[in-house]
């Protein structure tokens, strides 16, 4: 078990640039998450797989956002034409399948993203 | 929408006193109820689970949970220096993903 792993852990970018992250699960989880926290904010939840069906996205998710899980393993998430607003942490979270340890979620260390 | 209320803090402590950490939840279908610790720069873990009314212990923290007032939270007992942190509280229903609140910062002070 090497845990969550994010990558890369800090992305700096020009506003209007495309940027993509990188989510490698605990291997035997099956349900994947994506969050963003801002400072002083609790994570603010973005969108989950399922093995590699996106069963939920938060209706805040703006259209520039799109996760992808394609094989049931590692996620990506992409941000295109990235804005000032975005700059936050991006982390990851997975957990294992069924009951009530599905809703138990460990977080990797994170993707900072700092837009300029 | 869903919503997880907490109380921003900062919440000061001595050392050896008991801090309470108390959350409230806009969702009656709400099911599993969680509270993570989260360091500064650091990513959040969780230290308690619960789903069942009532009060449920591990070590030092005790949790506790009112579904029919909506409510939820964590004591911690003997609070030491290394309990400061943003402690966050969570909450999902069944097959929806988990819901997070703004944080609690804890500060214990020795």
């Amino acid at each position: 078990d090497t845990g969550v792993s994010q990558d890369p852990r800090h992305k700096i970018t020009k506003r209007g640039q495309n940027v993509t992250f990188r989510c490698d699960p605990i291997s035997e989880h099956n349900r994947l998450y994506w969050y963003r926290q801002t400072l002083g904010q609790g994570p603010e939840f973005l969108t989950y797989f399922q093995n590699e069906a996106q069963l939920e996205k938060s209706r805040l998710l703006s259209d520039r956002f799109s996760a992808e899980r394609p094989k049931g393993s590692f996620s990506t998430l992409e941000i295109q034409r990235t804005e000032q607003g975005d700059s936050a942490m991006y982390l990851c979270a997975s957990s294992r399948p069924g009951g009530a340890r599905a809703n138990v979620l460990t977080f990797g260390a994170g993707s900072r993203l700092t837009v300029l | 929408q869903k919503e997880v209320e907490q109380n921003s803090g900062p919440l000061s402590v001595p050392e050896g006193a008991i801090a309470s950490l108390n959350c409230t939840y806009s969702d009656r279908g709400s099911q599993s109820f969680f509270w993570y610790r989260q360091y500064s720069g650091k990513s959040p873990e969780l230290i308690m689970s619960i789903y069942s009314n009532g009060d449920k212990e591990d070590g030092r923290f005790t949790a506790q949970l009112n579904k029919a007032s909506q409510y939820v939270s964590l004591l911690i007992r003997d609070s030491q220096p290394s309990d400061s942190a943003t402690y966050l509280c969570a909450v999902n229903a069944a097959g929806t993903a988990l819901i997070f609140g703004k944080g609690t910062t804890l500060s214990v002070s020795s």
